[in-house]
């Protein structure tokens, strides 16, 4: 069965970096698309990035351009976000999911603190 | 970027009653919006999608409609575990834009 689940979350200072993964099994990973989507304490969600399956395309939102990094390993199986720069508003939980979102496949989320 | 305008952002109603939420583009999407219900601590979970296409599993009180720039979704009778917080997502090109959400509560 189709399964997400990540690992890479904590605690950071202000100015800090952290790097997600999302590790995928149970389907062709290097066939699909896949997203992160966050939500800060007590707010809506909000879509971050994209990247297609091959990694050949990736899109940000204004909110994290510049700052964040999506990546992918086919050979891994692996989905990655790279957070730089990051600030208290960058405080919430981070879910990755498999594009097309009609799909549904969404891994647990993890947390990502920033504060000092 | 699309905006996407949801209303109301709070909703207080009864169990059994019929509630619509609303989302609103700033420019034709045609039919790609989805809509999520979220509760605290879970991934949010998908209803509809393409606007009016109910997802496996989900109980028909739900339904969706709308296509261009106004959507609704419709719960036809509250049931307790509806009372949620719910969000139309667009994904007609990127960015792709959540709404601000809808939090459902109990009158």
């Amino acid at each position: 069965q189709v399964q997400l689940v990540q690992s890479g979350g904590g605690v950071v200072q202000p100015g800090g970096s952290l790097r997600l993964s999302c590790s995928a099994s149970g389907f062709t990973f290097s066939s699909y698309g896949f997203h992160w989507v966050r939500q800060a304490p007590g707010k809506g969600l909000e879509w971050v990035a994209f990247i297609r399956h091959d990694g050949t395309s990736k899109y940000y939102a204004d909110s994290v351009k510049g700052r964040f990094t999506i990546s992918r390993d086919n050979s891994k199986n692996t989905l990655y976000l790279q957070l730089d720069s990051l600030t208290s508003d960058d405080t919430g939980v981070f879910y990755c999911a498999r594009d097309p979102f009609w799909s549904d496949y969404w891994g647990q989320g993890t947390l990502v603190t920033v504060s000092s | 970027a699309i905006q996407m305008t949801q209303s109301p952002s709070s909703l207080s109603a009864s169990v059994g009653d019929r509630v619509s939420i609303t989302c609103r583009a700033s420019q034709d999407i045609r039919s790609e919006l989805e809509w999520y219900q979220e509760k605290p601590g879970k991934a949010p979970k998908l209803l509809i999608y393409g606007a009016s296409r109910l997802q496996s599993g989900v109980p028909s009180r739900f339904s969706g409609s709308g296509s261009g720039t106004d959507f609704t979704l419709t719960i036809s009778s509250l049931q307790p575990e509806d009372f949620a917080t719910y969000y139309c997502l667009q994904d007609f090109n990127y960015p792709y834009t959540f709404g601000r959400g809808t939090k459902l509560e109990i009158k």
